[in-house]
């Protein structure tokens, strides 16, 4: 099993929807939570980081739950510039670098 | 804005040949790291440095992989023979001392090996 685990997709969706990622961990030893976006053969980039208490950036909320391990990204108002790869991201304190997951496709459509 | 630097962006070698890799990490920025990514997959740490010292290169693969960064500061990844299996994104990422989990990605080197 997949220390991050995230549904690959692609989830395909309209200009202007809302749409939603989910991602699960399974070292409880996990302490900092973080979506990277990274476009196609491109480096990835710091999206955002993830909070307990949830944080908004413009039309990106995260979410973290603790007792079930589990992180998500909502995007509301899709534009097509969202049109990338999300990577779910668990980082502990200390030597160990950050573990990735595979990835979610998507592919906003006008 | 800083950014991490990386060469070369593409590599095509042929297998048991040697390819090098190298990293130059923001100003600054004592933790850098090399990660490996095969098509669809996410990255995969290799190796860690703090300052000159390896902290983690418990995913190297040794026998083929080494890892340098002498001065403390630029880094090379170095790969002797090469393997098909190798083909893939080579990621150079850097961090400040003390905030680790915020890392900052070079544009990587692209390799394939036939």
């Amino acid at each position: 099993r997949k220390e991050v685990e995230q549904d690959p997709g692609p989830f395909n969706v309209p200009e202007g929807a809302t749409v939603a990622f989910n991602c699960t961990y399974s070292n409880s030893a996990s302490q900092s939570f973080f979506w990277y976006r990274q476009d196609c053969r491109k480096e990835p980039k710091l999206l955002m980081s993830v909070y307990s208490s949830g944080n908004e950036d413009g039309r990106f909320t995260a979410q973290l739950n603790r007792a079930s391990q589990y992180i998500s990204l909502l995007i509301r108002d899709s534009k097509l510039s969202d049109s990338a790869t999300y990577l779910c991201v668990a980082g502990r304190t200390g030597r160990r670098a950050l573990t990735f997951g595979s990835g979610t496709r998507l592919q906003v459509q006008p | 804005e800083a950014e991490v630097a990386q060469s070369p962006r593409y590599k095509i070698t042929e297998k048991s040949q040697a390819v090098a890799f190298w990293c130059d990490p923001i100003s600054g920025h004592a933790t850098l790291y090399w990660y490996r990514q095969i098509l669809g997959q996410g990255p995969e740490l290799l190796v860690q440095f703090q300052d000159e010292s390896v902290v983690d290169d418990s995913q190297l693969p040794k026998d083929r992989f080494s890892a340098e960064r002498l001065k403390g500061v630029d880094s090379t990844l170095k790969i002797q023979p090469a393997e098909l299996g190798d083909s893939a994104m080579y990621l150079c990422a850097s961090s400040f001392p003390g905030t680790q989990e915020t890392q900052y990605f070079g544009p990587g080197t692209r390799l394939l090996v036939l």
